[in-house]
C-alpha cells in the first residue's frame, strides 16, 4: 500500500553541520510531497513542498528534490542552526480515483542541534 | 485569518468523563482532520471528513466520535475517556477547491489532554 518512511532519530548536529534526513515513498500514481516541521509545542507547519518530479522544493535553507527514480524526498540543509531544532515530517498526498485525496505522514525524524 | 483553531488548548478529565474538543477553520477548506500524537509514535488520523455533513474513520477511531454539521467546524468527542486516551490532539484542514492539486495541510495548535 501506499506509505511514507522516514530515517529514524533523533539526529544530533553540532551548529553549522550539514543536515540530510532521509525519506522514501510507496505510492500508486502521482503523489505530491511534503516536508513539515514542529517545533517544541506547536503544531505542524509546512516547510516545503514539490508536486512532480525534479521538482526542487525550499524554504528557509531547506531543500528536497522530488526523485521519482528513487522515490524519494530527502532533505538537506547547508548549514544548521541551534533554531532549527524541532520533529520534521515528511508526507505525501494523493488524488484517488474517486476523487478525494489521500494523505500520509512518516512518524517524523527528531533533530537536535548543539552550540 | 486566524487559520485553524482548536479549544480548549488543555484539558484535565477524569475516567469515565465525556468531552468535545472543537476545531475551527476560516480558510473554506473542505477537508478536515483530527490526529492525535503520542511520544515516539508520530501523527495517528482518528477521523477525517472531505465535506460538510461527511465523515469517516482513520486509523485510530475506536472510541472517538465527530460531527462536521459546519463546514468550517469540526468536533471530536469522547463519550467515556479513558487513561489510553491521553495525547495531544491536532486539528489540520487542507483543500480548498481553488487550490487544485497541492493540498498542504495547514494544522491547529494543538490540544493537550490527559485522562485521569
Amino acid at each position: 500500500g501506499d506509505s511514507v518512511t522516514q530515517m529514524e532519530g533523533p539526529v544530533t548536529l553540532s551548529e553549522e553541520a550539514f543536515l540530510t534526513i532521509n525519506c522514501t515513498y510507496t505510492a500508486t500514481g502521482y503523489p505530491s510531497l511534503f516536508w513539515y516541521v514542529q517545533y517544541p509545542g506547536e503544531g505542524l507547519q509546512l516547510l516545503l513542498k514539490a508536486t512532480k518530479a525534479d521538482d526542487k522544493g525550499s524554504n528557509k535553507g531547506f531543500e528536497a528534490t522530488y526523485r521519482k527514480e528513487t522515490t524519494s524526498f530527502h532533505l538537506e540543509k547547508g548549514s544548521v542552526q541551534v533554531s532549527d531544532s524541532a520533529v520534521y515530517f515528511c508526507a505525501l498526498s494523493l488524488l484517488l480515483n474517486s476523487g478525494t485525496y489521500k494523505y500520509i505522514f512518516g512518524t517524523g525524524t527528531r533533530l537536535k542541534v548543539l552550540a | 485569518n486566524a487559520g485553524v483553531t482548536q479549544t480548549p488548548k488543555f484539558r484535565v478529565l477524569k475516567t469515565g468523563q465525556s468531552m468535545t474538543l472543537l476545531c475551527a477553520q476560516d480558510m473554506n477548506h473542505e477537508y478536515m482532520y483530527w490526529y492525535r500524537q503520542d511520544p515516539g509514535m508520530g501523527l495517528r488520523l482518528i477521523h477525517y471528513s472531505v465535506g460538510e455533513g461527511t465523515t469517516a474513520k482513520g486509523e485510530v477511531p475506536d472510541g472517538y466520535n465527530v460531527s462536521r454539521l459546519k463546514k468550517q467546524n469540526f468536533l471530536l468527542g469522547l463519550e467515556s475517556a479513558a487513561p489510553s486516551q491521553t495525547s495531544v490532539y491536532f486539528c489540520a484542514s487542507s483543500y480548498s477547491r481553488s487550490a487544485l492539486i497541492h493540498n498542504e495541510q495547514f494544522f491547529g495548535p494543538g490540544t493537550r489532554l490527559t485522562v485521569l
